[in-house]
C-alpha cells in the first residue's frame, strides 16, 4: 500500500512570496489533515477535510493561507503572502474516516522563508 | 484552552531497561488519545490508541494506560532497543475527532 505522498520535500523562499505545497493521500482515505510543526514543537492542525468538504478550519490563518481538496483526493495548500514565522514543516494526513482512526502521515515539507 | 504537557527533557535509559513517558492533559475530557513515534525528517508513526473506556492497552512491547481521573497517559517500552530512540507524540481527541499533539518527548536508548 503507497503512503503518503507530499511535494516539494524542502522549499526555500523570501518573505512575500507565494508557495505551494501538494499532498496525495492513502487511496480510499475520506479524511486529509494539513499540519504545522515548528521546530521542538508538536503538530499543529491547520485545516480537516472530510472528502471535499472542510471540517476544521479554525487555526488556519486564513488571511494568507488557502487549502483546497478537488474531488476528494488530491490537496494543496498555499501561503501568500509568506511570513519568516512561516518557517515550519508541513505534514500531510489522512485517514479512513473521522471516526477515532489512526492517521498516517506524509514526510512533510520543509519551509525555510528568508 | 486545552494544553497536552509532555516531558520536553530528553530520556535517557540503558537498552533493556523500561521506558516510560507521561503525557497530562488539562481542560478537557478526550474520548480517545493516540501515541505516536516521529523520527528526524519523518512523519509521525501511529503506534497505539486508547479509548476513555479502556484502562490500559499493550502491543508487542509498547503499553499505553490512560487515567481519566488525573488526566494522564503514560506510555512504556519495555526491553528497549536503540531502534526505539525517537521523539514520541501524545495526541489526545480534541473536537470534531481532531487531534491536539503534544510537543513530544525525545529518548534516546544507549547500548
Amino acid at each position: 500500500e503507497a503512503g503518503v505522498a507530499q511535494s516539494p520535500r524542502y522549499k526555500i523562499i523570501e518573505k512575500r512570496q507565494s508557495v505551494a505545497f501538494w499532498c496525495n493521500p492513502i487511496s480510499g482515505h475520506a479524511t486529509l489533515y494539513w499540519y504545522q510543526q515548528i521546530l521542538g514543537q508538536g503538530p499543529k492542525l491547520l485545516i480537516q477535510f472530510q472528502n471535499n468538504g472542510v471540517v476544521d478550519d479554525s487555526q488556519l490563518p486564513k488571511d494568507r493561507f488557502s487549502a483546497e481538496r478537488l474531488k476528494g483526493v488530491d490537496s494543496t495548500l498555499k501561503i501568500q503572502p509568506a511570513k519568516l514565522e512561516d518557517s515550519a514543516v508541513y505534514l500531510c494526513a489522512s485517514s479512513l474516516d473521522l471516526e477515532g482512526r489512526e492517521q498516517y502521515f506524509g514526510p512533510g515539507t520543509r519551509l525555510t522563508v528568508t | 484552552s486545552q494544553k497536552i504537557e509532555q516531558n520536553s527533557e530528553a530520556l535517557n535509559i540503558q537498552e533493556g531497561k523500561t521506558a516510560t513517558l507521561t503525557c497530562n492533559y488539562t481542560n478537557y475530557s478526550p474520548a480517545y488519545l493516540q501515541w505516536y513515534r516521529q523520527d528526524p525528517g519523518r512523519g509521525p508513526v501511529f503506534l497505539l490508541l486508547i479509548r476513555e473506556n479502556e484502562k490500559e492497552k499493550r502491543k508487542e512491547r509498547l503499553k499505553v494506560t490512560f487515567d481519566t481521573t488525573l488526566k494522564q497517559s503514560l506510555f512504556h517500552i519495555t526491553a528497549s532497543q536503540p531502534a526505539d530512540s525517537a521523539t514520541y507524540l501524545c495526541a489526545p481527541r480534541g473536537g470534531y475527532n481532531k487531534l491536539i499533539f503534544g510537543a513530544g518527548t525525545r529518548l534516546a536508548v544507549h547500548p
